[in-house]
């Protein structure tokens, strides 16, 4: 079946620590997104990749860093100086259909800072 | 100018109920108008989508019905069941902020839906 995979599903970590979620893509689309959601807040955007070896600033990517070094996978790693990176992390692909914007979004990674 | 706002944050309503959920925006480049369910532990899929060319858009028991006028559109659940209990997110993309062609769409604050057997 096609989809996204995104691991781990939950993670843990201690202030101070960087860590990286995985986001894997086998629909064949060429742009792929992370998004962030907390309660109340909706998704917001972290980083954008329209192509493989490019990637772009979302509305928060303060904190966080990303590659796009294959067109399948787009990890996101979430630094030290991320001040509060506790939330639910989405990867997305996209695709056109009829002329409009279709994303296709993984189950998450739930990321707790201790 | 690139907020989609969402309202209400919560609703809880009976079986066969209608659930009404509204977005309104500022952005009047905005030219895509999707709605995205998410149920608990799994990412967002798409529920139904709107163009502002048309006022309403109509599929199964979801409704979106758009207001160009006033900058706002509502998702409408006639019928409502337990297994519609869900966040629904109202999005919008285009404008000058990426454009329609980059999918980078903003999302409101969501609305988590309850409806009671």
């Amino acid at each position: 079946d096609g989809g996204i995979t995104q691991s781990p599903k939950y993670l843990f970590r201690k202030e101070g620590q960087n860590v990286t979620l995985s986001c894997e893509q086998n629909l064949n689309h060429d742009a792929m997104y992370w998004y962030r959601q907390d309660p109340g807040q909706g998704l917001r955007l972290i980083y954008y990749s329209q192509i493989v070896n490019d990637f772009q600033k979302g509305d928060i990517a303060e904190g966080y860093s990303v590659s796009r070094e294959k067109k399948e996978s787009f990890p996101l790693t979430v630094t030290s100086a991320q001040k509060n990176p506790t939330a639910f992390y989405l990867c997305a692909s996209k695709t056109t259909v009829s002329g409009a914007n279709v994303l296709t979004f993984g189950a998450g990674s739930r990321l707790t800072v201790l | 100018q690139q907020q989609v706002k969402q309202s209400p944050q919560s609703l809880i309503v009976q079986k066969g109920g209608i659930s009404i959920i509204n977005c309104a925006y500022e952005n009047t480049a905005f030219d895509y108008f999707p709605w995205y369910q998410q149920f608990p532990g799994k990412g967002p899929a798409l529920l139904i989508a709107i163009r502002p060319d048309v006022s309403e858009k109509k599929e199964g028991r979801f409704t979106i019905s758009f207001n160009k006028s006033a900058k706002q559109f509502s998702l409408h659940i006639m019928d409502s069941q337990p297994g519609d209990s869900a966040t629904y997110f109202c999005a919008a993309s285009g404008g000058n902020a990426g454009g329609t062609s980059y999918g980078k769409l903003t999302f409101g604050q969501g609305t988590i839906l309850t409806v009671h057997p």
